[in-house]
């Protein structure tokens, strides 16, 4: 079937830069997408999402870019803090169900 | 508002044992989703239900089943266990598709 799955298994960045996660999705009939953060014995928790009509949106420190032609999902998180720390996923949907990419361990250093 | 309940928390069973799992999702959500984590599979959509309907279903064995009351509370089964099913399983409860993805802290299983 169809997977969402992400470049780059982990990432570590500095107290206060930005930080850049990206997704690849492969099913073009994907109209929804989601980007969550799940801590250490946490649920994943939802962060921001962007439906197929747009290719960007905003939400507080976060930015989500969506690039339909290439089938590409990025988030952006201004002036990363310590307590961004944690796994990041991407998700997509065209029905009732998420299908997620494999995660991206953030760390951040003081 | 109250979010998305599961219970218990934690579970140990022996193989060959059953399990159930309860989710109780936002109140006035009437889509609940079951998902299990695990390190080497990641997250893989188990089923969903909607008005006391299975909507759709993931690439699992009939071991795993589930159903959802008319207070859209959920339940999912799984029997006969194998070690292979501990896992962390996940419920995310949703007003309908596409309008957002409320998860729950999970219910950790754990086959021995």
């Amino acid at each position: 079937g169809e997977s969402v799955g992400l470049h780059l298994p982990t990432l570590s960045v500095q107290e206060g830069d930005n930080s850049i996660i990206n997704c690849a999705y492969s099913n073009s009939a994907s109209d929804y997408f989601i980007w969550y953060k799940q801590e250490s014995g946490k649920g994943p928790q939802f962060i921001i999402d962007i439906r197929s009509n747009m290719d960007k949106r905003q939400g507080q420190r976060v930015t989500v870019l969506l690039n339909k032609t290439v089938k590409h999902l990025s988030l952006q998180i201004a002036a990363t803090q310590p307590g961004d720390s944690a796994v990041y996923f991407c998700a997509e949907t065209s029905g009732s169900r998420l299908t997620f990419g494999e995660g991206t361990q953030l760390t951040v250093n003081p | 508002k109250a979010g998305v309940t599961q219970t218990p928390r934690y579970l140990i069973k022996t193989r060959g044992q059953q399990v159930t799992l309860s989710c109780s999702p936002i109140s006035g959500h009437r889509s609940v989703s079951w998902y299990q984590q695990t390190p080497g599979q990641g997250l893989q959509f188990l089923f969903e239900y909607f008005s006391e309907t299975q909507r759709n279903k993931g690439n699992f064995p009939g071991r795993f089943s589930g159903r959802q009351f008319s207070n859209s509370r959920s339940e999912m089964n799984v029997s006969t266990l194998e070690l292979g099913d501990s896992a962390l399983y996940l419920c995310a409860s949703s007003l309908g598709t596409g309008l957002g993805y409320t998860f729950g802290s999970g219910t950790r299983l754990t086959v021995v």
